[in-house]
Formats: C-alpha cells, sequence, structure tokens
C-alpha cells in the first residue's frame, strides 16, 4: 500500500516569500503530524492533527508557519515570509489514531532552502 | 522537557563488524522508546517500539534493549552490511516524539 508522500522533495525559495509543503498521509490514518529537522539535531515536533483540527501546535516556531487539514486527509504547512533560519527538511507522520502506541510513519520529507 | 540523546554522533565500521549505539533519555514519565532507521532521500523507517524495562527486541541483524529505570537502550547491529548504512534515530514520548540528533553509520565494503 502507499505510504506518506510529501510534495514537493525539495524547494528552493528566496528569503520573504510564501511557500507551502504537502503532505497526503497514509489512506485511514487520523492522526497527522509535522517535525522540522535542522542541521545537525534531531526532527523537532511542530504540529499534531486528530482528524481535521490542530490538536497541539505548540511547536510552531512563530506566527508565519501555519498548517491545515481541511477535509481530515491531506495537510498542508504553510510558511510566510520566510527566512534563512527556516531551511530544513520537513517530515510529515501520519498515524491510525492518537500516538502513544500507535507507530507514526513517515513520510519522505521536503528539504526546504531559503537564499 | 525531555532531552534524548545519542552516542556516537558518527561511525564507520568495516563490513562483517558488529557495532552498537546508545540512546539515552531521562527515566521519568517513560512511556515508550522509537527506533527508526533513516536512509538519505528516503522516509525514516520504523525499527523497534519499546515499552516495558528490560524489553529485547530483534529484526534479522538488528536488536535492540531497553533499560527504562536508567534511561538507555542500546541499539545493535550483527555483521554490518552496506545496506545498513544510514542514520539510526531514537525517539521517546507519546503522540509527541522527542527525537536525539542520530548516529550515522557509514559500512565500508
Amino acid at each position: 500500500g502507499a505510504g506518506v508522500s510529501q510534495t514537493p522533495s525539495n524547494k528552493v525559495t528566496e528569503k520573504g516569500k510564501y511557500v507551502e509543503l504537502r503532505c497526503d498521509p497514509i489512506s485511514g490514518h487520523t492522526a497527522l503530524y509535522w517535525y522540522r529537522q535542522s542541521l545537525g539535531q534531531g526532527p523537532e515536533f511542530l504540529i499534531y492533527f486528530q482528524g481535521t483540527g490542530a490538536a497541539d501546535d505548540s511547536g510552531l516556531p512563530n506566527d508565519r508557519f501555519f498548517a491545515v487539514r481541511p477535509e481530515g486527509s491531506v495537510s498542508t504547512l504553510k510558511i510566510q515570509r520566510t527566512e534563512r533560519g527556516d531551511s530544513a527538511v520537513y517530515l510529515c507522520a501520519s498515524s491510525l489514531n492518537q500516538g502513544g502506541m500507535n507507530e507514526q510513519f513517515f513520510g519522505p520529507g521536503t528539504r526546504l532552502t531559503v537564499l | 522537557i525531555l532531552n534524548v540523546e545519542q552516542s556516537p554522533q558518527s561511525l564507520h565500521v568495516q563490513e562483517g563488524d558488529s557495532t552498537n549505539f546508545t540512546c539515552s533519555f531521562p527515566s521519568s514519565n517513560f512511556y515508550a522508546l522509537h527506533w527508526y532507521r533513516w536512509e538519505t532521500a528516503k522516509s525514516p523507517e520504523a525499527l523497534f517500539v519499546m515499552t516495558l524495562n528490560g524489553d529485547e527486541k530483534k529484526k534479522g541483524r538488528i536488536s535492540a534493549t531497553l533499560n527504562t529505570k536508567e534511561g538507555y537502550s542500546y541499539l545493535y547491529i550483527k555483521g554490518s552490511q552496506p545496506e545498513d548504512s544510514a542514520t539510526y534515530l531514537c525517539a521517546t514520548g507519546t503522540y509527541k516524539y522527542i527525537f536525539g540528533t542520530g548516529t550515522r553509520l557509514k559500512v565500508l565494503a
């Protein structure tokens, strides 16, 4: 079966531009997560959706970052006025239900480079 | 706030060697420990989920142990092969995973 997919795989943008990163979770998975891995770091939690609602957005670094999941399936991470420090690999994961023992399945990530 | 640490940061071994690395985590409020293997340009692949103190899990040549009282887990690879080259990540937490920085393994043919 299809795993988690993310598009684009690579995105190069200029400082100050707006970007959207897309995540297609595994069909039937109600929980969806976004993480960010900066150079030399482990992935860091950004936001978690249960269905259509953001159950925990405590990891979003500031109000330039926003994520939606309008129909409870595909999610889009939106970054406004990008900065060079936003350069990272953005990972999406999904799980059958909310957290805990429900294993998170990851996509291959989107590598964002802000020039 | 949990801190998850992994060592070593990187490791080069010869094909056929066995190797191991460590994941350390705070032992209080422990829930579960996850190991992932992440090859370049691919999705992180789940290896193990471990919850009980003393747990040992095995998948082919890879195995892991868990000590929740002292807050560490070991990952072992027996007879390393070039295809084992990857970054190995551990994570703990409930739905909000906290990852270590990973151990980058390179197996030389």
